[in-house]
């Protein structure tokens, strides 16, 4: 599986806009990028996922480089909930039932100050 | 509400005594699977079930067994727990079939097994 690089750490102040990089330089034609968090002491969320243009939902924006190397959630406005570790994740569109399977690195502990 | 729920949220058993998490979700997925997550190694895959009576080995499945006898639930089996599987297991299902893997998958609140 390609694999993800991103900062082990990060921190915003709050309400101020936030953006989380993940690298990811062998990601395939055919993988989804995907970002999930994880609150303390609460099970990993959805927070958005992309192919190759930017996405925007209710939570985050996702820009995604043009050659797809490299990847931003971007936070618009950070709060104290939003506090988490977040993965960058990718997955194979095309893959079985195995590809169903979320491979979890380290990801990215965001820390907001009031 | 969409949820997937675990029973127990924690326990705490003796090494060699059989116990069974349960997990169940309201959102008729036919993918579920079980993670663990440990301190450094992250969350790994144990096993996973793309529908009823249809499961496979994740990753380190060793110790652990799964059924699938109906598609809303799929609980956790330690036939015989040890220290080592002392652990924050994970829970979680999606919908599957659809060539876009963009399917979210929704996550239990988490169950803290300790074994002594």
């Amino acid at each position: 599986d390609a694999k993800t690089t991103q900062p082990n750490s990060m921190e915003s102040n709050e309400e101020e806009p936030v953006h989380l990089p993940c690298n990811h330089s062998t990601i395939s034609g055919t993988d989804y990028i995907h970002w999930y968090r994880q609150l303390p002491s609460q099970g990993p969320e959805y927070v958005i996922h992309g192919l190759t243009s930017n996405v925007n939902n209710r939570m985050a924006s996702l820009a995604i480089a043009e050659d797809r190397k490299s990847s931003t959630l971007i936070l618009h406005r950070a709060t104290l909930r939003d506090a988490a570790v977040y993965y960058c994740i990718l997955r194979d569109s095309f893959g079985g039932a195995g590809s169903y399977q979320l491979t979890f690195g380290k990801g990215t502990k965001l820390s907001v100050i009031p | 509400e969409a949820q997937v729920t675990q029973n127990p949220r924690y326990l705490i058993t003796v090494t060699g005594k059989k116990l069974t998490v349960t997990c169940s979700q309201n959102m008729n997925h036919e993918y579920m699977s079980w993670y663990r997550q440990d301190p450094g190694l992250g969350l790994r895959q144990i096993y996973y079930s793309m529908n009823v009576e249809v499961t496979d080995k994740g990753d380190v499945p060793e110790g652990y067994k799964v059924s699938r006898k109906e598609k809303r639930n799929f609980p956790l089996i330690l036939e015989s727990p040890s220290p080592n599987q002392t652990s924050l297991y994970f829970c979680a299902s999606s919908l599957f079939g659809q060539r876009d893997r963009g399917n979210e998958q929704y996550f239990g609140p988490g169950t803290r097994l300790t074994v002594t």
